[in-house]
């Protein structure tokens, strides 16, 4: 069945980064792409992202610009994201996610990480 | 950026209700809208893609209508494990934007 394992949770200072790996089992990685989203604590879910699993392509929301690195491995089937600089109100649960696309309905989530929480401290 | 709004933003309902949480898009995004569960401290869980179509093993009284900037989520009869938070999310332009969310408590 298709899983993805996310890395432990993770205690940064700010200003420093974070790499939160994914990864996937019981599909074709290249086939599908993935998506990270992210749950601040009581909030609700934020698009960060998008890579591609075809060719790397990515695309991220404006406010993440310039901070976060999408990458994938496919000699091991993980994805990684990276987020820089980072501040407090990053702390959050950060979620891996594959992505399904059909022509005729779009993309969708169908499967997710169990979540891998980011604490900030000053 | 699209804008997805959700409403209302939490409800109280008893197990037997027929529940309809809408979904307002800020442009129109055609049917390309998906609508998610996610109870406490678990990842989201996929109800319904395009729309209105279910996915595999969501049951039947989950069901989804709408296009172009407004949608619609249906619950016809509250059973207790729908008790949870319901987020709406727009495929057709990135970012991929979700709506705000929208909590089932029980009454």
């Amino acid at each position: 069945q298709v899983q993805l394992v996310q890395s432990g949770a993770e205690v940064k200072k700010a200003g420093a980064s974070v790499r939160v790996s994914c990864k996937a089992s019981g599909h074709t990685f290249r086939s599908y792409d993935i998506s990270w989203v992210r749950q601040a604590p009581g909030q609700g879910l934020e698009w960060m992202g998008w890579i591609s699993g075809t060719n790397g392509n990515t695309n991220f929301a404006q406010k993440f610009q310039g901070r976060v690195t999408l990458t994938t491995d496919t000699s091991t089937n993980t994805a990684y994201m990276e987020l820089r600089s980072l501040r407090s109100d990053d702390t959050a649960v950060y979620y891996c996610a594959r992505e399904t696309y059909h022509d005729t309905v779009g993309f969708y989530i169908d499967y997710w990480g169990r979540g891998t929480l980011v604490t900030v401290s000053s | 950026d699209i804008q997805m709004t959700q409403s209302p933003s939490s409800l109280s309902a008893s197990v037997g209700d027929r529940v309809t949480i809408t979904c307002r898009a800020s442009h129109s995004i055609s049917s390309y809208l998906n609508w998610y569960q996610q109870k406490p401290g678990k990842a989201p869980n996929l109800l319904i893609y395009a729309a209105f179509s279910l996915q595999s093993g969501v049951p039947s009284r989950f069901s989804g209508s709408g296009s172009g900037t407004d949608f619609t989520l249906t619950i016809t009869s509250l059973q207790p494990e729908d008790f949870a938070t319901y987020y709406c999310q727009q495929t057709y332009s990135a970012p991929r934007t979700f709506g705000g969310g929208t909590k089932v408590e029980i009454k």
